[in-house]
């Protein structure tokens, strides 16, 4: 099972709403990340997980906010988002360590968000 | 930090012709990955290849990791082919993947 599975496909959410976004790998993967792509411009990492603690936050603005409930599980919770915050989000995982080899980084299909 | 820069930026082809894909890289990388993404925005791993040449099927890979360089080669192209292509890098000593700046290919019928 080489699958990493994100909840929801689309959302569409207020400027005052509340939401998370889900993904799940059973492939027992111990560095997750995720990842914001606008229209026509490549993935840039937000977040990285590396054995369920927070390694790397990309200076993404606190109205994001990721969780690692545990080494399956991650989360990112949405808070008072502005329409520019509306792109396709990204989760990975992948199985090396820092400076192991691995097979690599696999991604879920994506959570479309809109902000209206 | 690392820049990941890919050319083409644009390719249009007829089906059935070949073409060449190239990532080039600013610094030493632990691991160097090619996707395709799909109109879904899918992102299909092609090859995981942080050096040597691999193959598979109509694409093959060739990362000279020394010269900081990869190609992704497309033989017989197929309308299903059609999408973005990005490398992505991981450089030494971190858990970061740096995506490249993505060729965008069309095959035409």
């Amino acid at each position: 099972d080489t699958e990493v599975t994100q909840t929801p496909k689309h959302l569409v959410m207020g400027m005052t709403n509340k939401k998370s976004l889900k993904c799940e790998q059973h492939m027992g993967h111990r560095a997750m990340y995720w990842y914001k792509q606008k229209a026509k411009k490549p993935p840039e990492l937000m977040f990285v997980y590396s054995y369920e603690k927070l390694s790397i936050n990309e200076s993404v603005p606190s109205r994001f906010s990721p969780e690692c409930p545990n080494s399956s599980l991650l989360n990112l919770h949405l808070h008072a988002l502005q329409p520019e915050d509306s792109a396709l989000y990204l989760c990975a995982s992948s199985q090396e360590g820092r400076n192991s080899a691995g097979q690599g980084a696999f991604f879920g299909q994506g959570t479309r968000l809109t902000v209206v | 930090g690392i820049q990941v820069e890919q050319s083409p930026p644009d390719l249009i082809l007829q089906e059935g012709a070949n073409s060449t894909l190239r990532c080039n890289f600013s610094d030493s990388v632990n691991n160097l990955q090619w996707f395709h993404q799909n109109p879904w925005g899918q992102l299909i791993n092609l090859f995981y290849i942080p050096s040597g040449t691999k193959q598979n099927g109509r694409l093959s890979a060739t990362t000279v990791a020394t010269e900081r360089y990869s190609l992704l080669y497309i033989s017989s192209s197929q309308t299903t082919d059609s999408g973005v292509y990005f490398c992505a890098v991981r450089p030494s000593g971190t858990y970061k993947y740096i995506f490249g700046t993505g060729t965008r290919l069309k095959v035409l019928a």
